[in-house]
C-alpha cells in the first residue's frame, strides 16, 4: 500500500535552516508528481511547493527565494530544504502524492520556528 | 491568483439530516485540458486530510456515496445525504487548475 512517512522537522530559531524528507513506497516514485502543503497550528491548509517527475518545479510566493524542493528518486525520496526560516513558516508539512490527485498525504512533520 | 471561499465557517449538523457546504472560486477552474480540478477533502482532530471528491464529482476510494461533489466553472458544493457522527471535522475545498494551488479557509462541522 502507499505510504508517505515525513521527517526532519524540529525546533529552530528565525534564520535557521532545516531540511524535510518524504520517504515513499507501495508506488512507482520516479513516475510521480510530488507536492508539499503545510498547516500552521489551528490554521488551514497551504500549499507550498510541487515537483513534476520531469523535474519542473512551482512554488508558492511565500516560499520562493528561501525553500528548494527536489527529489531523489534512488531513494524514493522528496526533499524540502528551508532556508532563511522565519515565524510563520511554523507549521505540520505534509507530503502528497500526484499532479492533481492528493489521494495520498504523509502524517506531517512540525516545523517550529521560535526565538 | 485565484481566491477560494468557502461558506459558511461553520455547520452544525443533525445527525441523519443532509448538509452542504459551498465552494467559490475567484476565476473560473476550467483547465486548458477541459478538467476541473476541484478537490474536497475532510480533516478530522488530529489527521492528515483525507480527499473525498476529486476533478468536482468524483469520489475517491473508499468514500461512501453519502459524500457528492457538484458544480462548474467557478461554483462548486459538497453535499453529505446524511451526517454521521464520523463525518465531524474541517472541509476544504481546494482547486488544482492554476498555479499557484490555492485551499478555501475550512468549513467545520459539528453535531448539534
Amino acid at each position: 500500500q502507499v505510504q508517505l512517512v515525513e521527517s526532519g522537522g524540529g525546533v529552530v530559531r528565525p534564520g535557521d535552516s532545516l531540511r524535510l524528507s518524504c520517504v515513499a513506497s507501495g508506488f512507482t516514485f520516479s513516475r510521480s508528481d510530488m507536492h508539499w502543503v503545510r498547516q500552521a497550528p489551528g490554521k488551514g491548509l497551504e500549499w507550498v511547493a510541487f515537483i513534476r517527475n520531469d523535474g519542473r518545479i512551482v512554488y508558492a510566493d511565500s516560499v520562493k527565494g528561501r525553500f528548494t524542493i527536489s527529489r531523489d528518486n534512488s531513494k524514493n525520496t522528496l526533499y524540502l530544504q528551508m532556508n532563511s526560516l522565519r515565524a510563520d513558516d511554523t507549521a505540520l508539512y505534509y507530503c502528497t502524492e500526484g499532479r492533481v490527485d492528493f489521494d495520498y498525504w504523509g502524517q506531517g512533520t512540525l516545523v517550529t520556528v521560535s526565538s | 491568483d485565484v481566491v477560494m471561499t468557502q461558506s459558511p465557517l461553520s455547520l452544525p449538523v443533525t445527525l441523519g439530516q443532509p448538509a452542504s457546504i459551498s465552494c467559490r472560486s475567484s476565476q473560473s477552474l476550467v483547465h486548458s485540458d477541459g478538467n476541473t480540478y476541484l478537490i474536497w477533502f475532510h480533516q478530522r482532530p488530529g489527521q492528515s486530510p483525507r480527499r473525498l471528491i476529486y476533478k468536482v464529482s468524483k469520489r475517491g476510494s473508499g468514500v461512501p456515496d453519502r459524500f457528492s461533489g457538484i458544480g462548474s466553472g467557478t461554483d462548486f458544493t459538497l453535499e453529505i445525504s446524511r451526517v454521521e457522527a464520523d463525518d465531524v471535522g474541517v472541509y476544504y475545498c481546494m482547486q488544482a487548475t492554476l498555479w499557484p494551488l490555492t485551499f478555501g479557509g475550512g468549513t467545520k462541522v459539528e453535531i448539534k
